[in-house]
């Protein structure tokens, strides 16, 4: 069974511009969540759909955005971006939301911002 | 405000010895919680989980006990290998927003680099 997919693996962006990053869940989870990996910070919850909406969203700015397929896949867009957005995105994926839930990470995709 | 708390930011173990990570949280509404393991440059791989109605879990080389009245939890992993050295990350998640009905999110801790020497 494929795991999360996450496109593109490895990207460069230049301050002000805006860059789309892809998820594929595991097959059968209805359920994707986006997380930022950075040094300073660690790992950092950004947001969380299920079956196309938004269930739960971190304290990010709005220039971070993200949306869910009816086949379950997903993206997050940042716009304007910022040398502080050098990071790792984690997209997750579970089955669903409840109690219980074990979540399984892709590979990320690593965006450098100049 | 750091919900979880990893206090050590490194630990060095001798092969087929124990290794124990330890994980402190402060949010008594967390009820769930997770260890994954991360290589440089990759995701984190789950682990193991633990939730609220237990104190132990086991599965094969790796023990997560969880102590509610000190809000800490701990993953033992016995025997420990050179291919267990990578970084350690606990999570917590639960009905922490009000109304809130989802366990989609995690709050991790900042992660402990495990080190086991052959």
């Amino acid at each position: 069974k494929a795991g999360v997919t996450q496109t593109p693996r490895y990207l460069i962006k230049t301050r002000g511009q805006q860059v789309t990053l892809s998820c594929s869940p595991i097959s059968g989870h209805r359920s994707v969540s986006w997380y930022q990996q950075t040094p300073g910070q660690g790992l950092q919850f950004l947001f969380e759909y299920f079956s196309e909406t938004q269930r739960n969203k971190g304290n990010f700015p709005g220039r971070f955005s993200g949306r869910q397929f009816s086949n379950s896949r997903s993206e997050m867009n940042v716009s304007t971006l910022e040398l502080g957005d050098s990071a790792l995105y984690l997209c997750a994926s579970s089955l669903g939301t409840g109690y219980g839930n074990t979540i399984y990470f892709g590979e990320g995709s690593w965006l450098t911002v100049v | 405000d750091q919900q979880v708390k990893q206090n050590s930011p490194s630990l060095s173990v001798q092969e087929g010895r124990i290794s124990i990570l330890n994980c402190d949280y402060t949010n008594s509404m967390f009820d769930y919680f997770l260890w994954y393991k991360k290589y440089p440059a990759e995701g984190p791989t789950f682990l193991i989980s633990i939730s609220s109605i237990k104190d132990k879990n086991e599965d094969g080389r790796f023990t997560v006990f969880l102590n509610k009245s000190a809000k800490h939890l701990s993953l033992h992993i016995v025997p420990s290998q050179p291919g267990d050295s990578a970084v350690y990350f606990c999570a917590a998640s639960g009905r922490v927003e009000a109304g809130g009905t989802s366990y989609g999110k995690l709050t991790f801790g900042q992660g402990t680099i495990l080190t086991v020497h052959p």
